[in-house]
């Protein structure tokens, strides 16, 4: 059974950093591309970034480049977002998010999030 | 960027089918995938490649795409469909995931 389990999340103060990770089992963690989306209280979805499973490539929404990190760990199963200079509308909860192979193909499978609140 | 458009809301009475659109620019030459996400929950993968469902989905869900329109259709509808659904592409032209802006269905 594929699980994926966010943790990291907290209250943060503006301009402060954070790091989330999400342990996931179930599959073969190398082999698949894997998300990072958000979304703010009352708000819809927003993806945010991927990496690849094949070659590491990494992609990330305007809105966070340059300054969240996509990076996994396959010896450890785990993905992570380091997030940095962090703003009032960062406020959100952050899924992770299995793809396929390759990216741009769909999110098969989501954990339950972990909230981010960056208020001071 | 590209911008995919929905319904803010849509209502249908049980047994009855609803239909939601997502816009956006030539959308029939992008593959959509549709998700379903109950209050207070992660989403959930409905259709895929535009008509395709998961494993798990009943086929009550049926998904269509052309021109600048693809439409998630659910027949039969039930009240545990009652939820926010968000269309998804990828957008090769800026290498991003773009969601749709969502659609609450109420059934009545």
């Amino acid at each position: 059974e594929v699980q994926l389990l966010e943790s990291g999340g907290g209250l943060v103060q503006p301009g402060g950093s954070l790091r989330l990770s999400c342990a996931a089992s179930g599959f073969t963690f190398s082999n698949y591309a894997m998300s990072w989306v958000r979304q703010a209280p009352g708000k819809g979805l927003e993806w945010v970034s991927v990496i690849s499973g094949t070659d590491g490539s990494t992609y990330y929404a305007d809105s966070v480049k340059g300054r969240f990190t996509i990076s996994r760990d396959n010896s450890k199963n785990t993905l992570y977002l380091q997030m940095n200079s962090l703003r009032a509308e960062d406020t959100a909860i952050y899924y992770c998010a299995k793809g396929t192979a390759m990216i741009r193909r769909p999110f098969d499978y989501w954990g339950q999030g972990t909230l981010v609140t960056v208020s001071s | 960027s590209y911008v995919l458009t929905q319904p803010p809301s849509v209502s249908v009475a049980p047994g009855q089918t609803a239909r939601i659109t997502c816009g956006g620019n030539n959308i029939g030459s992008k593959s959509v995938h549709w998700y379903q996400q109950q209050p207070g929950q992660a989403p959930v993968l409905v259709v895929y490649d535009d008509s395709d469902r998961p494993s798990g989905i009943p086929e009550r869900f049926s998904g269509s795409n052309s021109g600048h329109t693809a439409t998630l259709t659910i027949s039969r509808v039930e009240a545990g469909d009652g939820a926010d659904y968000y269309c998804q592409v990828w957008d090769s032209s800026s290498d991003h995931y773009v969601f749709g802006t969502g659609t609450k269905v109420t059934v009545l």
